[in-house]
């Protein structure tokens, strides 16, 4: 079966510092990957989503970059971070079309203080 | 655009109560569509899915029926439970599109 880790699991960081969240899935191949950000009390913010190594596609211009150096790692980084980019993070992969079920994973809180 | 809306939270009952959330959608064609919830502190994960009209789809007691004449994808329960207690997002995927779209979510709590 098909698993999706993600860590870590909670970061405290100080604005100005950078950010590498990973995810990580396991037992497919080839998956579409997403990543996404909930702020506090609000909705889903789809940030980005890769269909292969290498090939990135970006929704919302921000300080925020993401890459995919092996079939089933999905990296998310910051050069500096921004008092608003606190949120809960979550990486999601598919199969098949961009538009069918998203599995998820358990997320990651990021505080910038 | 495609679009989902879904009623405003949050929302609060006691055990055993009945639940409605109401989710209606704006697409052309034939989207597929889905309910997730997110229990506190976790991602989201799929509670069920619909993929054509006046199809059900059902999973731990939670149904919704794809109604395409009203364009609507309510959630419903008989009897919550304390441990339903989650945020429930309604959503759409079709063909041609990049991406599920996702409603803002509605916060469910459930006293005991």
């Amino acid at each position: 079966s098909q698993t999706i880790h993600q860590w870590p699991a909670t970061l405290v960081q100080p604005v100005g510092s950078p950010l590498s969240l990973e995810c990580t899935v396991e037992g497919t191949s080839n998956p579409n990957l997403y990543w996404y950000r909930q702020a506090a009390g609000r909705g889903l913010q789809l940030l980005f989503y890769s269909v292969g190594i290498g090939q990135i596609s970006s929704e919302v211009p921000q300080n925020l970059s993401a890459s995919r150096p092996q079939d089933r790692q999905f990296i998310l980084s910051s050069k500096k971070l921004l008092l608003s980019d606190s949120g809960f993070y979550l990486c999601a992969w598919s199969e098949g079309a961009l538009w069918d079920t998203q599995y998820f994973g358990p997320g990651t809180r990021l505080t910038v203080l | 655009g495609n679009s989902v809306t879904q009623m405003e939270g949050p929302v609060t009952l006691s055990e055993e109560a009945f639940l409605t959330i109401n989710c209606t959608y704006t697409a052309t064609g034939y989207p597929s569509l889905f309910w997730y919830v997110q229990y506190p502190g976790e991602g989201l994960q799929l509670l069920l899915k619909a993929t054509k009209a006046d199809d059900k789809g059902s999973n731990k007691g939670f149904e919704a029926t794809y109604r395409k004449e009203t364009t609507s994808f309510h959630l419903e329960k008989g009897s919550v439970q304390v441990s339903d207690s989650a945020v429930y997002f309604c959503a759409l995927g079709q063909g041609g599109s990049e991406k599920l779209v996702f409603g803002k979510g509605t916060k469910l709590t459930v006293n005991p």
